[in-house]
């Protein structure tokens, strides 16, 4: 059974940089589709990128210019930073393994993280 | 980017009854080299996760019970819940993966009448 666990700080100050970590287990960080998603306040759902195969990557192109994911495949944790945030980067942020074809069928709990001075 | 529409935004079904939501994508997510069409629903409960109910459009994903169901191909589909029960209350999205970036709807929130 495949778990994700998200981490990080709950308020970012506008202007800075967003960072997230996502733990692993159960799967297989190395080969597997893992992705960020995330979901502002009372708002629909919105893809922010995967990484897989240890490295490569793709990024929604909203937020390409903003996003960077990797992972630490033998610590089990894959990563979101998002710089220059604003108010309007307040979101539920979740981490998810994507099944090959391309549905997301775990998911971590979500952390909130809130953009504010 | 392949916009996803759900119908309507809000729907109110009493207990036992079926509930029907549509969704329509504004390009085709039918696929012809296998005849698959890339679109999932999911189901989200307040303070939750979505959860996985159906993909290929219509394949129940293991665990989800059986009066859920999905149909359609091409631009529309439907999520169909059979009989209508007290845990169902939820938002539901369509999403589809037949390209990046990947996209969902903008959901459905059912209530009980």
């Amino acid at each position: 059974q495949v778990q994700l666990q998200e981490s990080g700080p709950g308020l970012v100050k506008p202007s800075e940089t967003l960072s997230l970590t996502c733990t692993v287990s159960g799967g297989s960080i190395s080969t597997d589709f893992w992705n960020w998603i995330r979901q502002p306040p009372g708002k629909g759902l919105e893809w922010i990128g995967y990484i897989y195969n240890s490295g490569s990557t793709n990024y929604n192109p909203s937020l390409k210019s903003r996003v960077t994911i990797s992972v630490d495949t033998s610590a089990g944790h894959f990563f979101l930073k998002l710089n220059s945030v604003t108010a309007a980067d307040t979101a539920v942020y979740y981490c998810a393994r994507r099944e090959g074809n391309g549905w997301f069928n775990y998911w971590g709990q979500g952390i909130l993280v809130t953009v504010s001075s | 980017d392949i916009v996803m529409t759900q119908s309507p935004d809000s729907l109110a079904v009493s207990l036992g009854e079926r509930a029907t939501i549509n969704c329509k994508s504004s390009q085709s997510v039918l696929y012809r080299s296998n005849n698959k069409n890339y679109l999932a629903w999911y189901q989200q409960k307040p303070g939750q996760p979505p959860k996985l109910l159906i993909y290929w459009a219509s394949t129940r994903q293991s665990g989800v019970p059986d009066r859920f169901s999905g149909s359609g191909s091409g631009t529309d589909f439907t999520l169909t819940i059979s009989s209508l029960q007290a845990e169902d209350v939820a938002v539901y999205y369509c999403q589809q993966y037949y390209s990046t970036p990947f996209t969902f709807g903008q959901g459905t929130n059912l209530e009980i009448k």
